[in-house]
């Protein structure tokens, strides 16, 4: 079964310092991943996806995401963090059984401190 | 471009009063719905899914369900709430092979 596993309940980083929210990925065959982000009291806003090609993969806002077969990881990063960067980040696998169903894990709440 | 719709934002019923939030979808046309809860700020459940009018799917047994009257069109409904049914509910849309879901803006449910 597929699932995804987001290790840390919260990160906190100083604003302008790069950050990463990690993330780690169990399936069977190729990942289709995702990324998205909430903030307080909205819906998700989708970030970015890996379905192929490049391990590195670029999104919106200035996040980007490694692709790591070989440690079954996807980190979310941004070379530098904003305040306004601050809410709830899950990491998401597409469930091969169909209808494009998502799978997602706990999340991790992002605090960028001024 | 493709809109998506969710009301009410917010609700407060009582317990053992019926429910019913509706999702609409603007600027595509057959697309997989879903009606997901989350709890407490953090994970999401996923409640039900479509793929097409009058075809749903549920993923846990409980006191909620679903109906698709027309092609963009996702209702959520119960008949009769629970305190437990208390959360945030979001409705997201798919097009097959485009893989990545789109969310609506939420309701929040409070159940009282």
């Amino acid at each position: 079964a597929q699932s995804v596993a987001q290790p840390e309940d919260q990160v906190n980083v100083a604003e302008g310092n790069p950050l990463t929210v990690k993330c780690t990925y169990s399936v069977s065959g190729n990942p289709y991943l995702f990324w998205y982000v909430q903030y307080p009291n909205r819906g998700l806003q989708f970030l970015l996806k890996y379905i192929t090609g490049d391990n590195l993969v670029k999104g919106s806002y200035g996040f980007e995401a490694e692709f790591n077969k070989s440690q079954t990881s996807f980190h979310l990063k941004k070379p530098s963090a904003l305040v306004s960067d601050s809410a709830l980040y899950f990491c998401a696998v597409l469930n091969l059984g169909g209808y494009n169903k998502l799978i997602f894990g706990a999340g991790t709440r992002l605090a960028v401190h001024p | 471009s493709q809109t998506i719709h969710q009301w009410p934002a917010t609700l407060v019923q009582p317990v053992g009063s019926p429910l019913s939030l509706e999702c609409t979808v603007e600027g595509t046309s057959n697309p997989n719905l879903y009606w997901y809860r989350q709890a407490a700020g953090r994970g999401l459940q996923l409640l039900f899914y479509s793929i097409g009018i009058d075809q749903i799917s549920s993923e846990v047994p409980q006191n909620l369900s679903a109906s698709r009257p027309q092609d963009r069109q996702f209702i959520l409904s119960s008949k009769k709430l629970l305190l437990s049914d208390s959360g945030f509910y979001l409705c997201a849309w798919s097009i097959s092979g485009d893989y990545e879901q789109y969310f609506g803006p939420g309701t929040r449910l409070t159940v009282t």
